[in-house]
């Protein structure tokens, strides 16, 4: 089955204390990306990657690290969380660009950071 | 000005009810506009798009893009409480790298 999974889906966890999503996709696609879902924000881009090696950033950068050493994987990193950072996080990955008509969503990680 | 804005709601309705949800953007060089919806608890899944002005129409479901006005629009037809859920609009063009999503309207369709 095409899909995005991201790990973990729920985390708890205190300010100061690093830690990474998981984010892996199974179609072959060369650009993913993270964002956060926050109420009345909407969706915003933090980063994203065009292909292996290849990051940039997206609206919302400060406070997280990306990288992309195998296609299939596009791990995000909070090196020290803040309670700021409490958001839903989603990964995605479209077959060739960001601008792509759609995007395939995983199922999304609820970070709270105390 | 946000590049595209859209009516957080909630929108409650009852079943059967027609639902119009909209957005409006600011840039006219944006070609295609997409309609993503999200269930509770899930990631945003592609429901429909359209490349530049006109209606597409899926079952129920009718995007419709007025670029005059820089509005777009998704009508629900006899809708169901398992439309239920909350409807992103996106835009981008050709030459960009990423989707522009609007915040989303919640709706609810009871029974």
């Amino acid at each position: 089955e095409a899909q995005v999974t991201q790990n973990p889906r729920y985390l708890i966890t205190v300010t100061g204390k690093k830690l990474t999503v998981t984010c892996s996709q199974n179609m072959n696609h060369e650009y993913m990306s993270w964002y956060r879902q926050d109420p009345g924000l909407g969706l915003r881009q933090i980063y994203y990657s065009m292909n292996v090696e290849v990051t940039d950033k997206g609206d919302v950068p400060e406070g997280y690290k990306v990288s992309r050493k195998e296609k299939r994987n596009f791990p995000l990193i909070l090196e020290s969380p803040s309670p700021n950072q409490t958001s839903l996080y989603f990964c995605a990955s479209s077959i060739s660009s960001g601008g792509s008509i759609e995007q395939f969503f995983g199922p999304g990680t609820r970070l709270t950071v105390l | 000005q946000k590049e595209v804005e859209q009516d957080p709601g909630p929108l409650s309705v009852p079943e059967g009810a027609i639902v119009s949800l909209n957005c409006t953007y600011s840039n006219s060089a944006f070609q295609y506009f997409m309609w993503y919806r999200q269930y509770s608890r899930k990631g945003p899944e592609l429901l429909m798009y359209t490349y530049s002005s006109g209606n597409k129409e899926d079952g129920r479901f009718t995007a419709q893009v007025d670029k005059s006005s820089k509005y777009i629009s998704l009508f629900i037809r006899d809708s169901q409480p398992s439309d239920s859920a909350t409807y992103l609009c996106a835009i981008s063009s050709y030459n960009t790298d990423k989707l522009i999503f609007g915040t989303g309207t919640r709706l609810q369709v009871f029974p």
